[in-house]
């Protein structure tokens, strides 16, 4: 049973463009949602986190928003660059220092 | 503070074979994590520590697996009687529970078994 399902597969945008990578989950005592980027060869780093008491969270280009009553939650980013193409997992556990439950991912490419 | 680091970067076995993986984390962090992750999908927990203690286990964890973390610092991850299906890459992240929690990944270990 997927905890977490992430759309679409994969993404191709435009330099300078906005990218949108979509979850939904069905746990609702999931309360904290992190997104991951992940590199070809490397692990996963953590890009941007939020707990479901806030509808929005900005770092940066990066942009998580959240809706608590639809159990969804998505990622824009903002004028996407060539350096972001990159494979972009959400996530979710049941705190910050409990184990993570990844969606599938989606591979962003973004075209110079 | 030099990261996460996990040896070996890429292990080629024969099936039946038993293979060990070591992962060091970041100084200091007291929680460590190991996580499997297959090609176009995302990591799925295996289990995590506490310093010394393994606190949970995932069903994924089948008996063929063990782990250690016996003082406390690096832990290793051993697969007896490998499988084809064990082919994956296995990845180790550390966190400190008096902080953020953030997770920090290393690079990895990918295993094929042929």
């Amino acid at each position: 049973q997927q905890q977490v399902k992430q759309s679409p597969q994969s993404l191709i945008v435009q330099k300078g463009g906005i990218s949108i990578i979509n979850c939904a989950y069905e746990n609702t005592a999931f309360d904290y949602f992190p997104w991951y980027q992940q590199f070809p060869g490397k692990g996963p780093a953590l890009l941007i986190a939020i707990r479901p008491d806030v509808s929005e969270k900005k770092e940066g280009r990066f942009t998580i928003s959240f809706n608590k009553s639809a159990k969804q939650f998505s990622l824009h980013i903002m004028d996407s660059q060539p350096g972001d193409s990159a494979t972009y997992f959400c996530a979710a556990s049941m705190g910050r220092y409990d184990k993570i439950i990844f969606g599938k991912g989606t591979r962003l490419h973004i075209l110079p | 503070d030099t990261g996460v680091s996990q040896n070996p970067r890429h292990k080629i076995t024969k099936r039946g074979q038993n293979v060990t993986f070591r992962c060091d984390p970041i100084s200091e962090h007291n929680r460590l994590y190991w996580y499997r992750q297959t090609l176009g999908q995302g990591p799925e927990f295996l289990t995590y520590f506490q310093n010394e203690a393994q606190l949970e286990k995932s069903r994924l964890l089948s008996d063929r697996f063990s782990a250690e973390r016996p003082k406390g610092s690096f832990s290793t991850l051993e697969i007896q009687r490998t499988e084809q299906g064990d082919s994956a890459m296995y990845l180790c992240a550390s966190s400190f529970s008096g902080g953020s929690g953030e997770q920090f990944f290393g690079p990895g270990t990918r295993l094929t078994v042929l």
